[in-house]
């Protein structure tokens, strides 16, 4: 069965700080990890890493993909109040069509 | 471009009852999936719908169900509702299966009482 592990599950840092959140995986014959933003309800699309894809940057936001490690993690630089949220990290197996495994997500606050 | 719609966006049930979740993905998407998300289990895949096919359904007892309309408008049902049934349900569209970021909807939040 297919799994993610995030963490840390909560995080509290103040504006301009800079975080790492991690990402850990188990999938059989992986396709790919993705980064979503969850604000209020609907979670927002942030990076897809693949094996031929494996660094990700915008803006403030970037995110490397380990695959030896099978592991990623997301860093957010001169955070923002704005970047208050929960952060998902999914995977996506070759054989699973749309079906992504979701880990428990990191809430991340940024106190001004 | 419309995005993911969900209605409707809160509903309060009574344990026993049954109820119907509706989802209108973006125009020209054609997969559909739909997602549980509680506290501490995070989102739980529930099933994924494509050309009106079911692809692929999650680890959900028979009373979680669903379907696909010709026009990809997608619908699922919970029957005998039970407490634990309380959650965001979050709908996700994409053009095509698979390799593609999905579009979440906004959710139906439950409550069952």
């Amino acid at each position: 069965e297919d799994k993610v592990v995030q963490s840390p599950l909560s995080l509290v840092v103040h504006e301009g700080d800079t975080v790492t959140l991690n990402c850990s995986y188990e999938v059989t014959n992986f396709r790919s990890l993705l980064w979503y933003k969850q604000e209020k309800k609907a979670p927002t699309f942030l990076f897809m890493l693949t094996s031929s894809g494996i660094e990700k940057k915008s803006g403030r936001l970037s995110s490397i993909l380990d695959k030896k490690e099978l592991s990623s993690i997301l860093n957010i630089t001169a955070t923002q109040t704005g970047d208050s949220a929960i952060y998902l990290c999914a995977v996506e197996a070759l054989t699973s069509g749309s079906r992504l495994t979701f880990g428990e997500g990191t809430q991340l606050t940024v106190n001004p | 471009k419309a995005g993911v719609t969900q209605t409707p966006r809160y509903l309060i049930k009574t344990r026993g009852q049954q109820v119907t979740l509706s989802c209108s993905p973006i125009s020209g998407h054609r997969s559909v999936s739909w997602y549980q998300q509680t506290p501490g289990q995070g989102l739980q895949f529930l099933f994924e719908y494509f050309s009106e096919t079911q692809r692929n359904k999650g680890n959900f007892p028979g009373r979680f169900s669903g379907r696909q309309f010709s026009n990809s408008r997608s619908e699922m049902n919970v029957s005998t509702l039970e407490l634990g049934d309380s959650a965001l349900y979050l709908c996700a569209s994409s053009v095509l299966r698979g390799s593609e970021k999905l579009f979440f909807g906004s959710g139906t939040q439950l409550s069952v009482l």
